[in-house]
Order: structure tokens, then sequence, then C-alpha cells
């Protein structure tokens, strides 16, 4: 079952933060985030996992509630090079797998 | 340099052929995965391994059948049973199930039934 991403689009000036969302009926071992451009492979963002571990490698904080299942991405004074679809991936369970919402598609505007 | 590389890039179909998509990884990973990507859509799940000659459904595997004989490869084939299989196809990997490293994609194919 697919986590549920929201908004689905959202829109900002260059400077604005935003807020997405990520929620789960599922018990998570983890929350991962990637941005997708058009046309291109995902790329990984960060990765939250349980007990509250985190590993990224960009400008771009998250936060994960284990009891919630839910997980939020902050990004704080945007650029322009934020522009994208945004999606989470969820591990649980027994399985294992990696699965992800429908995504979030923000637009930074000059 | 360590990548995960698909083949064809773009590839068209006529209806009723199987066409198999390639996925080539030499990070040494463990698990790969298969995704599904309709225009404007999230990333679904079609297929996914942890390990060689084991591999299990995803959300949308029916028309879909997968192998993992090298820990290396991951082909994908889609099959005439699928009913609407023009989409972009990505495949990725991970050292473990994607518990807690992150997934490396491939650049994807896209594929088009004519």
């Amino acid at each position: 079952q697919q986590p549920v991403q929201s908004p689905q689009a959202v829109i900002l000036r260059e400077g604005e933060d935003a807020v997405i969302n990520c929620s789960s009926s599922k018990a998570l071992y983890s929350v991962h985030w990637y941005r997708q451009k058009h046309g291109e492979a995902p790329v990984f963002l960060m990765i939250l996992l349980k007990g509250g571990e985190q590993k990224g490698h960009e400008k771009i904080s998250a936060s994960f509630n284990e009891k919630k299942q839910q997980s939020s991405l902050y990004l704080t004074a945007s650029q322009l090079s934020y522009s994208g679809t945004y999606f989470c991936g969820t591990v649980s369970g027994s399985a294992r797998q990696l699965t992800f919402g429908s995504g979030t598609q923000l637009t930074v505007l000059p | 340099d360590g990548g995960i590389t698909q083949s064809p890039k773009y590839l068209f179909r006529k209806e009723g052929q199987n066409v198999t998509l390639s996925c080539e990884q030499n990070l040494n990973h463990d698990a790969m995965y298969w995704y599904r990507q309709d225009p404007g859509q999230g990333l679904r799940l079609i297929y996914y391994s942890q390990i060689v000659n084991d591999f299990q459904k995803g959300d949308i595997a029916e028309g879909y059948s997968v192998s993992r004989e090298k820990k290396e490869s991951f082909p994908l084939t889609v099959t005439s049973a699928q009913k609407n299989p023009t989409a972009f196809y990505l495949c990725a990997s991970s050292t473990t199930g994607g518990m807690n490293t992150e997934a490396f994609f491939g650049q994807g194919t896209r594929l088009t039934v004519v």
C-alpha cells in the first residue's frame, strides 16, 4: 500500500519555505525522500530511520514521527533548483520493499 | 564509475509483442527494484529482488515477469498480457532491502506501444 503525500502541488517564490508531508497506515522501518526532475531519474535526498537516525547530503531537513507513521520534509529558503517532484518512499514489514507515494510537484518561481 | 544502467532509453513495441528491458548494476547491491511511472503519477512497484534467484511481486506485477540469475542483472519482460504498457520504467538498487540505505536509480526506459 502506497504512502499518502500532501500537498499534491505547491508553488512558491524563491526564498520561501515549504513543507511536504508523507503518511502511512503501516509501521515503518524507514522513510526515504527523493526529488525527480522532469524526464530524469529520482535523486536521493534523505533517509530517516526508525530510532531517529537520519542520513542525507543536502541542506534539507526532515522529521519522522514513528508513532504516527508520518514524515515531513522541510525546504527552507527555497532556490530555483528545488523545483521538481518530491517522492517519499517507505519501507515496512518483513517484505522490506520500498514503496513510493504519488509525489508532490514543487515549483519555485523567481 | 559505479552505477546502474538501463537500456534502451527509448523502446517502441507493437501490440501483442513481448519486450525485455535491461537493468545492470556494478554497485554490488543485493536488492533491485522495478518501478513504473505514468505521466504525472508516482512510482509504482512492479517487482523486487533481495537476493539472487529470488524475487517478489510488487503492487502491479500482472503482465510483467523478471529474473535474477546474476547479482548485477535484473531484466524486466513486459508481456502481451500487460494491457497498458506505455510508461516510463525505472530500475533501482540498494545494498539491503531498502531499510536503511538509499536506492540508486537508473536513467529509465520509456516504452511506447504503437
